[in-house]
């Protein structure tokens, strides 16, 4: 059971560069999102999906899109990469259906724009 | 908007020593959950809290909620080395923002012999 892919691992981009970061669950979540992990200030939300075809910003939107045209995959894509947008990004699933459910997180990607 | 604290920022123990990571929120929730997270490494998930008085406990950890005063705390009993890490809350408010997220700014947890 793979859970939450993220791809790539490690990314370093020059300044206004695109690029997307890859999410995909193996879980049916109809939930997922992408965050940003800066020190000292936890994870802020990006974008959010609560299924295919529907979005909603977070936080921190500005600088990023998304989409999902499945219900695995939720891309996040960086049109001109800007220094401020160096941080860890880990993307997350979630099921609505139980009480019990929790949220389960990729293995994040660490990207550097120079 | 939903505001999560958590306290205190960075923690220095020493092993044997037991102490607590409170957890305040602004507003009411759906669920509580704590992660610990490496240097590193993505968020593993310790516990989450649905109901007001939850209580959960994995070894050396216990997690208790309390929705009323927007509280939750992760104790923690005779530390040992293997638990250094950051530890963070986080609220999802549920209702139409479900699975939308607010995180604490995480507790750096240091273990010394």
């Amino acid at each position: 059971n793979a859970g939450v892919t993220q791809t790539p691992k490690f990314q370093v981009l020059k300044t206004g560069q695109s690029m997307t970061l890859q999410c995909a669950q193996d879980m049916n979540h109809e939930y997922m999102s992408w965050y940003r992990q800066d020190p000292g200030m936890g994870l802020r939300l990006i974008h959010y999906s609560v299924g295919a075809g529907i979005t909603d910003q977070g936080e921190v939107p500005n600088g990023y899109n998304v989409s999902r045209s499945t219900t695995e995959d939720f891309p996040l894509r960086l049109l001109s990469a800007a220094p401020s947008q160096t941080s860890v990004y880990f993307c997350a699933s979630s099921d609505h259906r139980g009480r019990n459910t929790e949220a389960f997180f990729g293995q994040g990607t660490r990207l550097t724009v120079v | 908007e939903l505001k999560v604290e958590q306290n205190p920022l960075f923690l220095s123990m020493q092993e044997g020593k037991n102490y607590t990571i409170y957890c305040n929120y602004s507003t009411t929730s759906d669920r509580l959950y704590w992660y610990r997270q490496d240097p590193g490494k993505s968020l593993e998930s310790l516990f989450v809290l649905l109901s007001n008085g939850a209580v959960k406990q994995e070894g050396r950890l216990m997690a208790s909620l309390d929705t009323k005063a927007r509280l939750s705390t992760l104790h923690i009993t005779a530390a040992v080395h293997d638990l250094s890490a950051t530890y963070f809350c986080a609220v999802d408010p549920g209702g139409t923002s479900y699975g939308k997220l607010t995180f604490g700014q995480g507790t750096i947890l240091t273990v010394h012999p």
